[in-house]
């Protein structure tokens, strides 16, 4: 699976937009960038994940650049509820998720 | 909402002993997985489940671990034999299909703690 590099850490003010972003830049065509969350030590929680296209759930935004090579996760108004460790994960084999080291982000009040 | 849940929240054991770790994943799921997490470190595949069958399994599954459908329901992670090495959070998590578009979708852990 591709390697995938993160900021460290990230800050962001409660309700603004909060903009995670993640370089993949040996992602091949058949790769999908998954995105998931760790709040303290429960367990990862998946929220969106795309191959191309941009994507948008109830949780975020996921815009892929056109060659692939980045993306960026968009939480459109963060709440404290956010804080969490932000995961991008590019995976292409169909059983494991290998995850990084992620994007702590943390939301202000 | 389904999710995956796991059994029980907190196990404390002396080292050499057996552990079973349980799992109940989402139901109509096909694959099951098993990761753990040490304290600070990070989230580690250790295997997948598919069909009464380890699909894949990572390096750090050993001899020492198993794993087992025993019903229609319940997926386990057995540790033989503990060590203080195996202290960790272990995730269950289970997708509907094995493709690389399926999501895993985790439980919220066992923290497995070895004196």
């Amino acid at each position: 699976d591709a390697k995938t590099t993160q900021p460290t850490s990230m800050d962001c003010a409660e309700g603004r937009a909060a903009n995670l972003p993640c370089n993949h830049s040996t992602i091949s065509g058949n790769e999908y960038v998954y995105w998931y969350r760790q709040i303290h030590s429960q367990g990862p929680q998946y929220i969106i994940h795309g191959l191309k296209n941009n994507e948008t759930n109830e949780m975020a935004s996921l815009i892929i650049t056109e060659d692939r090579k980045s993306s960026t996760l968009i939480l459109p108004h963060a709440t404290l509820r956010d804080t969490a460790v932000y995961y991008c994960i590019v995976r292409t084999s169909g059983s494991r998720l290998t995850f990084g080291e992620g994007t702590q982000l943390t939301v202000n009040p | 909402e389904p999710e995956v849940t796991q059994t029980p929240s907190h196990q404390v054991t002396q080292m050499g002993q057996e552990v079973i770790l349980r799992c109940v994943p989402i139901s109509n799921h096909l694959y099951f997985y098993w990761y753990r997490q040490i304290l600070g470190q990070k989230v580690e595949f250790l295997v997948s489940f598919y069909n009464n069958e380890i699909s894949e399994k990572s390096e750090i599954f050993d001899d020492q671990f198993s794993v087992e459908r025993p019903d229609g329901s319940n997926f386990t992670l057995k540790i033989r034999s503990t060590k203080l090495e195996d202290s960790a959070m272990y995730f269950c998590a289970s997708s509907p299909d094995r493709g690389s578009q399926e999501t895993q979708y985790f439980g919220p852990g066992t923290r497995l703690l070895v004196l």
